[in-house]
């Protein structure tokens, strides 16, 4: 079975500093794709960044970066530079098969994340 | 249209009656996905769709729970004599493929359902 663990129910950031939301996974599917989604109070859900479970390198994209550390099953968010309007819930989730074959889509808890001025 | 569509953005209805729930996803899309998301909780997944085919319908709360894809577009989700518990926002969303590479979900704007 596929299991998504987010810790931090939620997190403060001063403004312009770098902040590390947490995401740890678990699957017997050798392979998959992880993601974050940000959803701000308008409940909208964006796609922010992807990494395959067979890429080598950490995604990156603008002032958001993947630290994946296959071994150790986790897949942090880091983000640079935060502003204020990274203020939003956010969302890990990971796409994979479960036993019988079947795509499965699983989302963690969320962490809402408040950048401060 | 540009981005995946939902109707109706909100839903009020009585305990016991039957809703349904439409999605628009993007053009060419070949999967969609079907979401719950409680209120300050996340995403549940009910079901997915491969062009028209639902392989999988494990994910769906109970047996009042059906949907169907229609010409590998438009998505009805129905629920029977909802209760007060199927209260939630239903989110849709779309991609290209399924499979665990890098096509990422499109989400539409939801439908906030109140079962009074």
């Amino acid at each position: 079975a596929q299991k998504i663990t987010q810790t931090q129910p939620g997190m403060f950031v001063q403004e312009k500093e770098a902040v590390t939301l947490d995401c740890t996974y678990d699957t017997s599917d050798p392979s998959y794709g992880l993601f974050w989604y940000k959803q701000p109070s308008s409940g909208e859900m964006i796609f922010l960044i992807y990494q395959g479970s067979y890429d080598q390198q950490n995604a990156t994209e603008g002032r958001y970066s993947l630290n994946f550390q296959k071994a150790r099953k986790s897949a942090n968010l880091v983000i640079s530079a935060s502003q204020l309007g990274d203020s939003a819930m956010y969302f890990c989730a990971m796409r994979g098969e479960d036993s019988g074959g079947y795509q499965k889509v699983t989302f963690g808890t969320g962490t809402k994340l408040q950048v401060i001025p | 249209g540009a981005g995946v569509s939902q109707s109706p953005s909100n839903k009020v209805t009585e305990k016991g009656k039957d809703v349904e729930l439409r999605c628009d996803p993007i053009s060419g899309h070949t999967a969609l996905y079907w979401y719950r998301q409680s209120l300050g909780q996340g995403l549940e997944f009910l079901i997915y769709f491969q062009g028209n085919s639902a392989p999988d319908k494990s994910g769906l709360p109970s047996d009042r729970f059906s949907a169907e894809r229609t010409g590998g577009s438009v998505s009805t989700l129905t629920i029977q004599r909802t209760q007060q518990e199927d209260s939630a926002v239903y989110l849709c969303a779309s991609s290209l493929a399924t499979g665990p590479g890098g096509n990422e979900q499109f989400f539409g704007p939801g439908t906030r359902l109140t079962v009074l």
